[in-house]
């Protein structure tokens, strides 16, 4: 059974930094690309990026270059997902999802001072 | 950048015909995706490539795409598919993806 297993919940500070993750199993974790998507409270769903595990080819969204990093480590299955110096607008629920039809379950990040 | 556009809502009694549409401009060229999200919940893939249905999504959920608008619609709407329904799908260079704006689907 495919699975990806997101990173618990994170309450950070503004300009703080934060990587959460997304660790696939059950499947070949090369097979597969990896998005990851943003959902702000109370709004629709927005594609961040995906990446390539296999050879880590990345593409952002234009919305999103230069504001995250998306990363993935083969070795132990996982994909990553980091920001620098957080913003309180970054406040929201995080999915990772693999191949259109496999979804992590969320991180939700909050963002407050 | 590429943009998908869905009607805000759609509202039909139960046992009605629900249509979702979602408009793009590579949309002739490029598969949409149809997700369902309840609240609270993670979305779910309803109908992948225009127009097929994964296993255990009910036979009143089908696809179709007609040049630059692909259709959603459940034949027989239920209580229980009252949700948020968003579409999915690529620009013609499939570096960016892009999910429409949303549809709250109202059955009552």
């Amino acid at each position: 059974e495919v699975q990806l297993v997101q990173s618990g919940a994170e309450v950070k500070k503004p300009g703080e930094s934060l990587k959460i993750s997304c660790k696939g199993s059950g499947y070949s974790f090369t097979t597969y690309w990896i998005a990851w998507v943003r959902q702000m409270p109370g709004k629709g769903l927005e594609w961040m990026g995906i990446i390539y595990p296999g050879d880590s080819d990345t593409r952002y969204s234009p919305s999103f270059r230069g504001q995250v990093t998306i990363s993935a480590d083969k070795s132990i299955s996982t994909a990553y997902l980091q920001w620098s110096s957080l913003k309180a607008s970054d406040t929201a629920v995080y999915y990772c999802v693999a191949s259109y039809n496999y979804w992590g379950q969320g991180t939700l990040v909050t963002v407050s001072s | 950048s590429y943009e998908l556009t869905q009607p805000p809502s759609v509202s039909v009694s139960p046992g009605q015909t629900a249509r979702i549409t979602c408009s793009g401009d590579a949309l002739p060229k490029k598969y949409a995706y149809w997700y369902q999200q309840k609240s609270g919940q993670a979305p779910v893939l309803v109908i992948y490539e225009d127009s097929k249905r994964p296993s255990g999504i009910p036979e009143r959920f089908s696809g179709s795409s007609s040049g630059t608008v692909a259709t959603l619609t459940i034949i027989g709407a239920q209580v229980e598919d009252e949700a948020d329904y968003y579409c999915y799908s690529t620009d013609s260079s499939e570096n960016h993806w892009v999910f429409g704006g949303g549809t709250k689907l109202t059955v009552l």
